[in-house]
This record gives structure tokens, C-alpha cells and sequence, in this order.
């Protein structure tokens, strides 16, 4: 199984500003997703991040809100620019279980925004 | 567009009991779903998956269905205990994508000792 970890584990921040959120896998993944989780609702998938080309962003979900970096095939960062109080959410990241489908998730990052 | 709804936000039950946590799907024939566990301040961790052929698959105390008729999956905990109490998720791939997968809401269940 892979262990991931995500920093911060979770952040209070300002209307306008903006936090990166970094997920840290314990071995090489090609695919890495990037999720987000309302207060009491599901989990919605914001992106796909691959190595070495852009990331592929869902319906609803824009670069320049959610940029995402994918610098090696263990690291991805997810930017929530320009904050208001509705991106308070929890942050997760996710990879694929290799051969399989199922995907491991790290712990998320519980953001809220004033 | 796909669509996936679980039975109920909530369920209590009482331990030792079987828990049935309901999985429906409209707008689409997944080829998979899968069952996931969420506890408070964690990420969902994998539990179960069940292919389109597959009408039941067991593990431990779990037991999954999946009736592409009824375009349906049951979740069941049997001899239910209080560290079963979570959040229950089903999933199924994006159309087209093997990898990707669109959630449920999520069905919180709380075992009574």
C-alpha cells in the first residue's frame, strides 16, 4: 500500500489569500488526484495531476483557481488562490493502487477560510 | 450526467447487528464500484470492490452485491460492532476512465453498544 501525507493538516486563512497544499507519496506514482470535500458532503474530483504535463481539471474547476504542480512521480502541491469562505473544505489527495483500481488517500488538509 | 446516491445520510444500529447501507446509480453501467470507509479527520480507506460479473463478494464481516439491473449495490456489516461506526462511501469509475472515480454522499453509520 502507499503512505501518503499531506501538509498542512489543516490551515485557517483570509478572504483573498491563497495556500498550497502538499502531498507527499512514499513511492512513484504516475497519477495523483486531487480532491475536494464540503462540510458534509462527498467527495468531488478537482484534478488529475500527471508528471511532466498539465494537469487535467474537472467541469467546474479552473487552473487559475486550483493550480497544480507535479514536479516528480512522488510529489504534487494544490494552490486554492484567492480564497472566499466557500472553499472551506477538506483538501485530499489520492493515487491508484498500482494494477488495481482502487486508490489510497492521504490524511486531507481541513481549510477554512474567514 | 452520472449520478450515485446512497439510501440515507444516517443509520443507527444496534451491535450485533447487520447493517445494510443501500448504493444507487443512474445514467450510467460502471464496469466496477467500490466501497470505502471514512472516519472522522481521515481519507477514505479502500474496502471493497465488486466488478460488473460479480453478483456478491465477501470479506470478513462485509458483504457487497451489485445488481446491474436494479442498478444497485448493498453494503452489509454482519455481527456489527461499535468500531464500525463511520462514514460508508460508494464509488464508481468516471465514463471512460478507469482511474477516476465519482462518489456517493456517504451513508454515516453508528453502531450502538
Amino acid at each position: 500500500s502507499a503512505v501518503i501525507s499531506q501538509k498542512p493538516s489543516r490551515d485557517i486563512c483570509q478572504r483573498g489569500t491563497s495556500l498550497t497544499i502538499q502531498c507527499q507519496v512514499d513511492s512513484q506514482v504516475t497519477m495523483m488526484f486531487w480532491y475536494r470535500q464540503q462540510p458534509g458532503q462527498s467527495l468531488t474530483l478537482i484534478a488529475t495531476a500527471n508528471q511532466g504535463s498539465e494537469a487535467t481539471y474537472e467541469s467546474g474547476f479552473v487552473i487559475d483557481k486550483f493550480p497544480i504542480s507535479r514536479p516528480n512521480l512522488t510529489f504534487s502541491t494544490l494552490t486554492v488562490s484567492n480564497m472566499s469562505p466557500e472553499d472551506s473544505s477538506i483538501y485530499l489527495c489520492s493515487v491508484p493502487r498500482t494494477g488495481f483500481n482502487e486508490q489510497f488517500f492521504g490524511p486531507g488538509t481541513r481549510l477554512t477560510v474567514l | 450526467s452520472q449520478k450515485i446516491e446512497q439510501n440515507s445520510e444516517a443509520l443507527n444500529i444496534q451491535e450485533g447487528k447487520t447493517a445494510t447501507l443501500t448504493c444507487n446509480y443512474t445514467n450510467y453501467s460502471p464496469a466496477y464500484l467500490q466501497w470505502y470507509r471514512q472516519d472522522p479527520g481521515r481519507g477514505p480507506v479502500f474496502l471493497l470492490l465488486i466488478r460488473e460479473n460479480e453478483k456478491e463478494k465477501r470479506k470478513e464481516r462485509l458483504k457487497v452485491t451489485f445488481d446491474t439491473t436494479l442498478k444497485q449495490s448493498l453494503f452489509h456489516i454482519t455481527a456489527s460492532q461499535p468500531a464500525d461506526s463511520a462514514t460508508y462511501l460508494c464509488a464508481f469509475p468516471f465514463s471512460g476512465s478507469a482511474r477516476q472515480l465519482t462518489f456517493g454522499s456517504g451513508t454515516q453509520l453508528t453502531v450502538l453498544p
